[in-house]
């Protein structure tokens, strides 16, 4: 079945703990993406990649890592999580080309 | 002001009414997005479009790139369409940079 996978899918943690949500793609999609959403604002990009080991900025970057090693994998990274990180987080891909973004699950990061 | 306004915030219609969502946007694009997000979180894009109209079942979108307008039509709604609709942005600088509107929440009453 194609799909985006995201884990964990729920996450408690303390502020400072670095933690890596991973997500991987079974489509062989060139592009990926992080979002976060939080209520009131919406959805906003966190960071990109257009393809293995291209990756760039979003609108909310600060704070959070990514790599693109793998066409499949683009693990999002806190290396030091403080509470205004806690939220819901989607990655989604799709092919270059593609009309649509396939989305995972989501990840519910809470940072006490 | 965001660069990508959605209306209405909320909007409650009683099952087979027609369905209008707004979408207007202030920066140059080259393609608009409308997603659903369903109850359960989960995110669906239901259509990508950078000129004129798109129809999927009883879903219509339309876009005036002129008016930097885009709405999102529900025909003979459903309460399975109760659900968050998106709509989002890509920038004209071809590197797939997505911005989005806050979402309109739509319930549809059997």
């Amino acid at each position: 079945e194609a799909q985006v996978t995201q884990n964990p899918r729920y996450l408690i943690t303390v502020t400072g703990k670095k933690l890596t949500v991973t997500c991987s793609q079974n489509m062989n999609h060139e592009y990926m993406s992080w979002y976060r959403q939080d209520p009131g604002l919406g959805l906003r990009q966190i960071y990109y990649s257009m393809n293995v080991e291209v990756t760039d900025k979003g609108d909310v970057p600060e704070g959070y890592k990514v790599s693109r090693k793998e066409k499949r994998n683009f693990p999002l990274i806190l290396e030091s999580p403080s509470p205004n990180q806690t939220s819901l987080y989607f990655c989604a891909s799709k092919r270059t080309s593609g009309r649509h973004q396939f989305f995972g699950p989501g990840t519910r990061l809470t940072v006490l | 002001k965001n660069e990508v306004e959605q209306s209405p915030q909320n909007l409650t219609a009683q099952e087979g009414e027609f369905i209008t969502i707004n979408c207007s946007y202030s920066v140059g694009i080259s393609a608009l997005h409308w997603l659903q997000q369903h109850p359960g979180g989960g995110i669906v894009s239901l259509f990508m479009l950078s000129s004129g109209k798109k129809k999927h079942g009883r879903l219509i979108a339309t876009i005036n790139i002129q008016e930097k307008h885009s709405s999102l039509h529900i025909t003979a709604s459903h309460p399975r369409d109760s659900a968050v609709y998106i709509c989002a942005v890509s920038d004209n600088f071809g590197n797939e940079k997505l911005t989005f509107g806050t979402g309109t929440r739509l319930t549809i009453i059997p």
